[in-house]
């Protein structure tokens, strides 16, 4: 089946650590965006690509990294550099200039 | 800097009763607004719109949206408890309409 997977479902972390988290589509789409959710929030854009290679910086991009290697994978890290980083982390990716984002089932990160 | 938004944050109501639910938006260059259902992990999409004074319909839902005014309401009728879960809106936004600004979301909950 078509969709995105995001992984690890829950992810525990010591504080000084860095982590990646893993989002894969099969969807063939072009853009992908990584959001973050905090308690009673909305979605605050980390970063997204829109084409294999090149990503740009969201509204709150300082203490994350992302990369583009290839179309179907855009992994998020968050360094030791991010000050708060317990959250729900969502992954999402689109196709074109059609504005529906498709989301994965989220990560949740918790820095211990 | 393009914002939406959601009023209110927070609705409880009982099983058959009808709520509307608020977003407004500021955005360069308005293309679209969508709708999203969250219920535990990820957003599912329920409307887009971007025609004022169009209804877009779909069974107890229906949504409609205001571009002079720059809102939607995303109305539900005779609430279920499956209905329950946060509605988020989003609308696409500079620098093409690449990337998804979100409100906060409405937390809906929906007691027998």
């Amino acid at each position: 089946d078509g969709g995105i997977t995001q992984s690890p479902k829950y992810l525990f972390r010591k504080e000084g650590q860095n982590v990646t988290l893993s989002c894969e589509q099969n969807l063939n789409h072009d853009a992908m965006y990584w959001y973050r959710q905090d308690p009673g929030q909305g979605l605050r854009l980390i970063y997204y690509s829109q084409i294999v290679n090149d990503f740009q910086k969201g509204d709150i991009a300082e203490g994350y990294s992302v990369s583009r290697e290839k179309k179907e994978s855009f992994p998020l890290t968050v360094t030791s550099a991010q000050k708060n980083p317990t959250a729900f982390y969502l992954c999402a990716s689109k196709w074109g200039q059609n504005p529906e984002a498709f989301f994965g089932q989220g990560t949740r990160l918790t820095v211990v | 800097e393009d914002k939406v938004v959601q009023s209110p944050l927070s609705l409880v109501v009982h099983e058959g009763d009808t709520v509307t639910l608020n977003c407004s938006y500021e955005v360069t260059n308005f293309r679209s607004l969508l709708w999203y259902k969250q219920e535990k992990k990820a957003p599912t999409f329920l409307f887009m719109l971007t025609s004022s004074g169009i209804e877009k319909k779909s069974g107890r839902l229906s949504s409609i949206l205001d571009k002079k005014e720059l809102f939607s309401i995303l109305n539900i009728t005779a609430t279920q408890t499956g209905d329950s879960a946060v509605y988020l809106c989003a609308v696409p936004s500079a620098p093409s309409g690449s990337r998804l600004t979100f409100g906060e979301g409405t937390q809906l909950t929906v007691n027998p």
